[in-house]
């Protein structure tokens, strides 16, 4: 089973920042958390991953609270082509590989 | 770089028949590849993991005789539905996770859309 929860949806305007939260309150030391998100029938791209300390890259940042329990996505300047399902993931060991389980995700919607 | 390819992006088969699927990562060797399922309004399920020159394993539910992967080298692994009934029409996707990366992040083909008629 997934090991974070995520609204089932939200919407933002276009050019504001978007903000996506994620509960991961089970996350254990070494797990990473990966975003990824899905435009329509096409496979999930990567976004951004971390461990404990926050991240940015060229698509977005990553806040992680200092006990991991959660995550916040941030967009900071959203489009109309970033309206897509977005997905937190916490990265497990299993069988012995690294899996990634995918939850529900947040349908985000950027409006015009 | 990290691009992976599947082929076909889309078939349609006949009930009984058995469709074969391709994953490639065209740019890097892959350590371990996976294999998802998606049906429409719902999340990716994680069906199968495949190392190279290994045998895959299987989630919980899928079954092993049904569903067949072949992972021959570290670009390419291959997925076959046998006996494909309607029920299996679904949008499958696969991942790599690349051999050369100490985070192993998987990167995802575009998808294979199956419909059993």
């Amino acid at each position: 089973d997934a090991k974070t929860t995520q609204p089932t949806s939200m919407d933002c305007a276009e050019g504001r920042a978007a903000n996506l939260p994620c509960n991961h309150s089970t996350i254990s030391g070494n797990e990473y958390v990966y975003w990824y998100r899905q435009i329509h029938s096409q496979g999930p791209q990567y976004i951004i991953h971390g461990l404990k300390n926050n991240e940015t890259n060229e698509m977005a940042s990553l806040i992680i609270t200092e006990d991991r329990k959660s995550s916040t996505l941030i967009l900071p300047h959203a489009t109309l082509r970033d309206t897509a399902v977005y997905y937190c993931i916490v990265r497990l060991w299993m069988d012995s590989s690294y899996k990634l389980i995918f939850g529900s995700g947040t349908r985000l919607l950027v409006r015009p | 770089g990290a691009v992976v390819s599947q082929h076909p992006s889309w078939v349609i088969c006949k009930s009984g028949t058995s469709v074969k699927i391709e994953c490639r990562s065209l740019d890097f060797q892959a350590t371990t590849m996976f294999w998802y399922r998606q049906f429409p309004k719902q999340s990716l399920m994680l069906m199968a993991t495949s190392n190279e020159g290994s045998k895959a394993t299987y989630e919980q539910g899928v079954e092993k005789d049904k569903f067949l992967i072949n992972h021959a080298s570290l670009t390419l692994s291959t997925l076959t539905v046998t006996s494909a009934h309607p029920e299996d029409s679904s949008f499958y996707i696969c991942s790599a996770s690349r051999r050369d990366r100490v985070t192993y992040e998987q990167y995802f083909g575009p998808g294979t859309r199956l419909t059993v008629t």
